[in-house]
């Protein structure tokens, strides 16, 4: 079946621009990920959806990162008024439920000049 | 809070040989699983790899294979007759079990291994 799928691939903005990143995780996954992925980085934890629970936010770095997400379908990402330092690949991924395996998406890289 | 070490960020073999990489943790849980994953040049994250921490057994997949020692805190990965097709980023990752925790992945900053015909 289909895996996780993001868009865009790529997305070159310019510093202070808002960007939206979105993610389409596999159909019925009930849980939903965001990793930052810095240059020679591991991935860093940045927002998890559970079905219809509030989301733990814990890993968003600033008031300029916000994520939503509608019942168990689509996640986007939004990074306002971006930063050099946001300069990232911004990976996605779902899961059956919180303890199962999460299957990752190929990620947005996005760079912001 | 929990901490993921990678001390290789290169690492080289040759095709068909064996490497191991390296991963220690640092955690004061006593429920949670550790994972290996393989990220080549395509950024795709694909799981190589889990194991639970209260089975003692040393999970294997094939040519992959574990070596976990709790009470060191080290999980290390063994890849046996090494492939081209091995060559990617390598990742350990550590992911709570305890009750009501969020389930996130904590992961270490790589072992980048290139594989020589």
């Amino acid at each position: 079946g289909a895996g996780v799928s993001q868009s865009p691939s790529n997305k070159v903005t310019e510093k202070g621009k808002d960007v939206e990143l979105r993610c389409d995780p596999i159909s019925g996954h009930t849980a939903l990920y965001w990793y930052r992925q810095r240059l020679g980085q591991g991935l860093e934890f940045l927002i998890y959806f559970q079905g219809n629970s509030a989301p733990d936010k814990s890993g968003l770095p600033s008031d300029r990162f916000s994520a939503e997400r509608t019942g168990e379908s689509v996640s986007t990402l939004t990074i306002q008024r971006t930063q050099q330092e946001d300069s990232a690949v911004y990976l996605c991924a779902s899961s059956p439920d919180r303890i199962n395996e999460q299957f990752f998406g190929p990620g947005t890289r996005l760079t912001v000049l | 809070a929990q901490t993921v070490t990678q001390s290789q960020p290169e690492m080289s073999v040759q095709e068909a040989e064996t490497v191991t990489l390296s991963c220690t943790y640092d955690t004061s849980e006593s429920d949670y699983y550790l994972f290996w994953y393989k990220q080549p040049p395509s950024r795709q994250m694909i799981l190589v790899i889990r194991q639970e921490a209260y089975k003692q057994q040393n999970a294997t997949e094939n040519r992959f294979s574990v070596n976990f020692q709790k009470a060191a805190k080290s999980f290390s990965l063994k890849i046996s007759d090494s492939q081209l097709g091995d060559a990617a980023m390598y990742f350990c990752a550590y992911r709570s079990e305890q009750g009501g925790a969020t389930n996130k992945l904590i992961f270490g900053t790589g072992t980048l291994l290139a594989v020589q015909p």
